[in-house]
């Protein structure tokens, strides 16, 4: 299957820092990529449609400044969680769409990011 | 609001074991429908998809869901688990916006 490559795995960092999570798409082009949000025992909550080219669509309760979204090009999109608090400490997953597969999304293997 | 209900939070089975994971969505239009699996430690990955034609639908390691749009159900189903079927089982709903929207999850634990 496509692969879909996060970085970093796992990242901890001082309250008041920025933090940036990148996302690629190592064999396909993905016009548009996904960021999500997982809280333990829960599901995957869509945060923002990050669309090649142009600016993110975040989800009603996402702070679009908070949560800064690029999507330089086809294969790779980065997520920036600024001034990071203990609150934003969570497990982030990005996907990316293969337009060229029947638009099905591949997922990252996610960020576990914890804010001290 | 559109959503995805699971019903099994956290399912137990010995191995041999048939398994079924219920999946409910509500929306009334044309969907796809998605199961996910998320092994320990590993990302998500694509079980089975269905977009049309046979509601009954074959994936990956010997799992099968089938769609039933009466009851707008899409449960996943398995003849005899295995202890590396333990993982974390998500069913997801994309609708015509295409987002993809998740189920709670099943927490799947096989014992040997």
């Amino acid at each position: 299957g496509a692969v879909v490559s996060q970085h970093p795995s796992r990242v901890i960092c001082k309250s008041g820092t920025s933090v940036k999570i990148e996302c690629r798409s190592l064999d396909f082009q993905a016009t548009t990529m996904f960021w999500y949000r997982q809280f333990p025992k829960q599901s995957l909550m869509l945060m923002a449609t990050s669309n090649e080219g142009s600016k993110a669509t975040y989800e009603q309760g996402v702070e679009k400044d908070k949560f800064l979204i690029n999507h330089a090009s086809l294969t790779l999109s980065t997520l920036t969680v600024t001034s990071a608090h203990p609150e934003d400490s969570s497990f982030y997953i990005c996907s990316a769409r293969a337009s060229d597969r029947g638009n099905i999304q591949y997922f990252g293997a996610g960020t576990r990011l914890s804010v001290l | 609001a559109q959503s995805v209900s699971q019903h099994n939070h956290h399912v137990i089975l010995s191995e041999a074991a048939s398994l079924e994971l219920g999946c409910n969505y509500s929306y009334g239009g044309t969907v796809n429908l998605f199961w996910y699996v998320q092994y320990p430690g590993q990302h998500l990955q694509l079980l089975l998809k269905y977009f049309s034609g046979d509601p009954l639908v074959k994936g990956i390691k010997g799992f099968e869901a089938e769609f039933i749009k009466s009851k707008f159900s899409f449960n996943l189903r398995k003849p005899s688990v295995q202890w590396s079927d333990t993982a974390e089982y998500f069913c997801a709903v994309r609708n015509q916006g295409g987002k993809l929207i998740f189920g709670q999850g099943t927490e799947l634990s096989v014992k040997p």
